[in-house]
Parts: structure tokens; sequence; C-alpha cells
């Protein structure tokens, strides 16, 4: 079945590095996701990867997927209070292309 | 760029009133997903549309029905509107069915139902 695990919670100091993990269980999953919500808003793309590869740098984000474990995670180079919010890993069913999300992991950046 | 745009934004109806969402796709997008996101919780999938047909359905209650138009955008009917329908919609849209990457999300509509 489908279904995508994720911590709840992290705490980090600004400027540290956050990394947030998300565990996943259809192997079949062409593509990983994480968005971010912060409070009240939407769901913004923050980045995405091609289950061909095994990492991805985006800017301040780098994204490191693990296929044999069925593991993602979300590196945050320089973490700036702007970056307190909700982040979903999210991945993409291959049939019709729905979005399994995992629970959300909420980052809280103290300065 | 155009974004995924949602009406209304926010939206409060008593229990057992019918409800109208609407959602307009990023132009050329062809493909529409709905989620319903309850407080504290993920985003659930409930239905999508592609090229005006239905191509996958979710958790969506009998109550609940949607349809994709012509020029593309969805609307989500929602009766018998029951207090735990409190939620956030979400719209999202791609292109192909689902066969890109892409897929970008509106800024939700907040329903509130009392």
């Amino acid at each position: 079945g489908e279904d995508v695990e994720q911590s709840l919670f992290l705490s980090v100091r600004e400027g540290d590095s956050s990394v947030i993990n998300c565990t996943y269980t259809d192997s079949s999953s062409t593509y990983l996701y994480w968005y971010k919500q912060e409070p009240g808003a939407g769901l913004q793309l923050l980045t995405y990867i091609f289950s061909n590869m095994d990492m991805k740098q985006d800017q301040r984000l780098t994204v490191l997927l693990n296929k044999k474990d069925k593991h993602l995670s979300l590196r945050i180079a320089d973490t700036q209070t702007g970056d307190s919010a909700i982040y979903f890993c999210a991945e993409r069913n291959n049939q019709g292309g729905k979005l399994i999300f995992g629970q959300g992991t909420e980052l809280s950046v103290k300065p | 760029a155009a974004g995924v745009i949602q009406s209304p934004r926010h939206l409060i109806k008593e229990k057992r009133e019918t409800a109208t969402l609407k959602c307009y796709p990023i132009p050329r997008h062809d493909t529409v997903y709905w989620y319903q996101q309850g407080p504290g919780q993920d985003p659930q999938f409930l239905i999508s549309f592609y090229e005006k047909m239905q191509s996958d359905k979710g958790s969506i209650p009998d109550r609940f029905s949607a349809q994709q138009f012509s020029d593309y955008h969805s609307e989500l009917n929602m009766s018998s509107l029951e207090l735990g329908d409190s939620a956030l919609y979400f719209c999202a849209s791609s292109l192909g069915g689902g066969s890109t990457y892409e897929q970008y999300f509106g800024p939700g509509t907040r329903l509130t139902v009392t």
C-alpha cells in the first residue's frame, strides 16, 4: 500500500542546517516531492526528485534519495527564521498522478 | 507567471447546506486534482480529472461531486454539509494526466461549517 511517514517536529538555530526525513512505501513512485506550507497558506512546491537520481541540489536545498531503503531527506543549509513552516514529503502515484503526503514536519527556527 | 486560482478563498456554511468550490488551473494545464486538508492533517486526495474525464477517485464522500469543464476549470460540489467537512480544500493542476512531474497547488478554499 501507499504510506508516507515523517517525524512531526524539528527545531534548529538560525544559521544551522536542517535535515527533514521521510520514508515511503511505494517503490514504483517515479517522482518524490517536498512542499512547504506556512500557517494558513497553500502548498508551495520546493523541489522534486526523479526516482533514478540519488541527489538533487537547488541553492540552499539538497534532496537525497535512497531507493533501497525508500528514504528521502531534505537538507536546508543556513536555515533562516523565514524557513519556519511545515514541510510535507509526497510521493506520486503513477496511475493518474495523485500525491500521497506524509504527515508533515513542523520546522521551528530559533534566532 | 499565472498560478492556480481558487474561489472563494473563504466560505462559511451551515450544516446541511451546499457549497460549490471553483478551481481555475494554470493556462494549458489539462489535469486537475482536488485535496482536502483537515486541521493539523496532511492533504488527502479526493478526485482528479484529465481532459474533462474523471481520472482517479480517492476518499471522496458520496455527498460530494465534481466535474471539469471545457475550459479545464473544475468545480467541487458539496451537499448536506457536515461539521467534519470543515477543512482547507486545495486544487492542483498538471499537464498530461499526471505524466509530468509538475503539480502546482492553488491557495486553497477554507470551508467552515457551523
